[in-house]
């Protein structure tokens, strides 16, 4: 498995300001993944984090609202920004690993915006 | 990713077989069937995955219908830690560029004492 840290592990928000989420996992990994789980959702994948060049965004995410960063194997961020209180959700980090391309999710990140 | 589907929820008392039932009829050749369970306010967590054999780990086993077009998820003495979403997914792994999880609406399992 893989040791995957997020911080911050919570915060509360205004509207109106970003915040950056960070992943770190304990060892390099392949790809790197942003979810978000809105309350009492199900997942709903982000992007595609590449290191050394842009993410890839699914359908209804956009680079504006949600710039990812992976300067290298083992880190990457997300930014929320200009937020609203419709981006309060629970977003996690998650890897891949193994020669099946195994996938482990962090603790998550859980934001309220007011 | 071929479609799932879950029921919404399901008991089981503790100690007993949770039996956790997923249809995926559109699956392909080449798809896994995968499950993980979300425990309340954490990330999800990988259980077990296959492809069209039975399969067994310290967690659970997962018993995949010969046509493939559904599996059931056992968890064999459920405890009341095991209550969680349980979510399965069908995937092709890609050994280059790794696949994303598509993930249901899950199975809300409540174990019960």
């Amino acid at each position: 498995s893989a040791v995957i840290s997020q911080k911050p592990s919570r915060d509360i928000c205004q509207r109106g300001t970003s915040l950056t989420i960070q992943c770190q996992v304990d060892s390099q990994v392949t790809m790197m993944f942003w979810y978000r789980q809105q309350p009492g959702q199900s997942l709903t994948l982000i992007a595609t984090a590449n290191q050394g060049s842009e993410a890839t965004y699914e359908s209804g995410f956009v680079i504006d609202k949600f710039p990812i960063s992976r300067p290298n194997l083992t880190f990457s961020t997300l930014t929320v920004s200009n937020m609203s209180p419709e981006d309060s959700s629970i977003y996690l980090c998650s890897v891949t690993r193994g020669a099946r391309n195994e996938q482990f999710f962090g603790p998550g990140t859980r934001l309220t915006v007011l | 990713d071929a479609k799932t589907t879950q029921p919404p929820s399901m008991d089981c008392a503790e100690g007993r077989a949770a039996n956790l039932p997923c249809n995926h009829s559109t699956i392909s050749g080449n798809e896994y069937v995968y499950w993980y369970r979300q425990i309340h306010s954490q990330g999800p967590q990988y259980i077990i995955h296959g492809l069209k054999n039975n399969e067994t780990n310290e967690m659970a086993s997962l018993i995949i219908t010969e046509d493939r077009k559904s599996s059931t998820l056992i968890l064999p003495h459920a405890t009341l830690r095991d209550t969680a979403v349980y979510y399965c997914i069908v995937r092709v792994v890609q050994e280059t560029s790794g696949s994303r999880l598509t993930f249901g609406e899950g199975t809300q399992l409540t174990v019960n004492p």
